[in-house]
């Protein structure tokens, strides 16, 4: 059974750069992983996305490994506004389409 | 901005009523998601569309039903509302192959009493 699991919480403080490991030993030869930040009474936003090695953009990083069962969100810098839950989500792209999801990261940024 | 939006930010109605969440977005998404989302469990995928008139369940789909009409707009609807369906439901579409950015909607919190 394909699943994703990610730490219930974490805590970190200003200017310090955060990773969140997610774990998808099950992974399939065309899953993609995917990245979203969750802020209270709204619904989740797209961070980043990758299927292998190092993916980049404005305001996260992502880090895959080369078997792929593992995947490491990493936020440089973090700000108070970073205080969010982090998802992680596993896209099976194959004749059974499936979005495995983690249980989400509850990220608190402290000062 | 893609837009999604949602009929109801709450709603709380009775065992046994019928009830309807609607979704609206903004930017001719073809495929149209609902979930549930509780503590603890993350989101869970109820029903998703990828074209008007196509559903297909996901992975809790008993108890609940679903409409797309119209390719703006994905319903989702509870037959007769039990209290284990008190939750949060979130609504998202996205666009081309499905690994594709999902937009979510704000999220409607319902509760059945």
């Amino acid at each position: 059974l394909a699943k994703t699991t990610q730490p219930i919480s974490m805590d970190s403080y200003e200017g310090q750069e955060v990773n969140i490991t997610c774990s998808h030993n099950n992974i399939a030869t065309n899953d993609y992983i995917t990245w979203y930040q969750q802020f209270p009474s709204q619904g989740p936003r797209f961070i980043i996305q990758g299927y292998k090695t190092k993916v980049t953009n404005e305001v996260a990083s992502l880090f895959i490994p080369a078997d792929r069962k593992s995947s490491t969100l990493s936020l440089p810098r973090v700000s108070l506004s970073d205080t969010a839950v982090y998802y992680c989500l596993v896209v099976r792209m194959d004749s059974n389409y499936q979005l495995i999801w983690g249980a989400g990261t509850k990220l608190i940024i402290k000062p | 901005d893609v837009k999604v939006t949602q009929s109801s930010r709450y709603l709380v109605k009775r065992t046994g009523e019928k009830v309807f969440l609607e979704c609206v977005q903004d930017m001719d998404h073809e495929n149209m998601f609902w979930y549930r989302q509780d503590p603890g469990l993350g989101l869970r995928l109820i029903y998703f569309s990828y074209d008007v008139k196509m559903k297909e369940k996901g992975d809790i789909p008993e108890g609940y039903s679903v409409s797309r009409e119209k390719k703006e707009r994905f319903s989702l609807i509870l037959e007769s509302a039990s209290t284990n369906q008190t939750s949060m439901y979130l609504c998202a579409s996205s666009t081309g192959q499905g690994a594709n950015e999902q937009y979510f909607g704000p999220g409607t919190r319902l509760t059945v009493t």
